[in-house]
């Protein structure tokens, strides 16, 4: 199985910051990378697949970029509503796997 | 609009054994993939089972064995049979629609097993 790893696993931030959260899989990907919202009680949300096309209906504030092995999700500007724990997942090879997660928390 | 609804969780025993379903609407149902993803308390996401549209089927070595994912296009629903269940099964278990990236998900059906 691919193993997917995320950094931080927490990260303390305000309203306004910029926000970088970087996932690493143990073989290349190529693009088959999506990236995921969850907020707690509730299902995940899909927020950017193919590494970085944005699902429809998700602010533009929030992007991603990289292939490979190495990407990175950016919220531009930290809103409220953005504290929450995002999730990489990579789909390249069937035995989907998940980073183990990064809680973006109000400084 | 789109929906995906879980149901048949619950409280069971070490060894025992539950059938979940999800009731998709909003799309057809038999042109798309489908996942079970589960999440212990208070821990990350695990994908667990898929199944394609053509009925080929897929489980994490977690599961393999115990659990077997199943579809029924002419009720629109999935499934996934939970046997020999053990302390470690005690999550939230989401379906979701599956392009490789999982775009639907459902609010998901809670199993906990305990004695």
């Amino acid at each position: 199985d691919i193993q997917m790893t995320q950094s931080p696993s927490t990260l303390s931030a305000s309203v306004g910051d910029r926000v970088t959260i970087t996932c690493r899989a143990s073989q290349s990907l190529s693009s088959w990378l999506a990236w995921y919202q969850q907020k707690p009680g509730k299902a995940p949300k899909l927020l950017i697949y193919k590494a970085s096309s944005l699902e429809s209906g998700v602010p533009a504030r929030f992007s991603g970029s990289g292939s490979g092995t190495e990407f990175t999700l950016t919220i531009s500007s930290l809103q409220p509503d953005d504290f929450a724990t995002y999730y990489c997942q990579q789909y390249n090879s069937y035995g989907w796997t998940f980073g183990q997660g990064t809680k973006v928390e109000i400084k | 609009e789109v929906q995906l609804l879980e149901s048949g969780g619950g409280l069971v025993q070490p060894g025992g054994s539950l059938r979940l379903s999800c009731a998709a609407s909003g799309f057809t149902f038999s042109n798309y993939a489908m996942s079970w993803v589960r999440q212990a308390p208070g821990k990350g996401l695990e994908w667990v089972s898929g199944i394609s549209s053509i009925g080929g089927t897929y489980h994490a070595d977690s599961v393999k064995g115990r659990f077997t994912i199943s579809r029924d296009n002419s009720k629109s629903t999935l499934y996934l049979q939970v046997d020999s269940l053990r302390a470690e099964d005690t999550a939230v278990y989401y379906c979701a629609k599956d392009g490789g990236y999982m775009d639907v998900w459902g609010k998901g059906t809670t199993v906990t097993v305990s004695s």
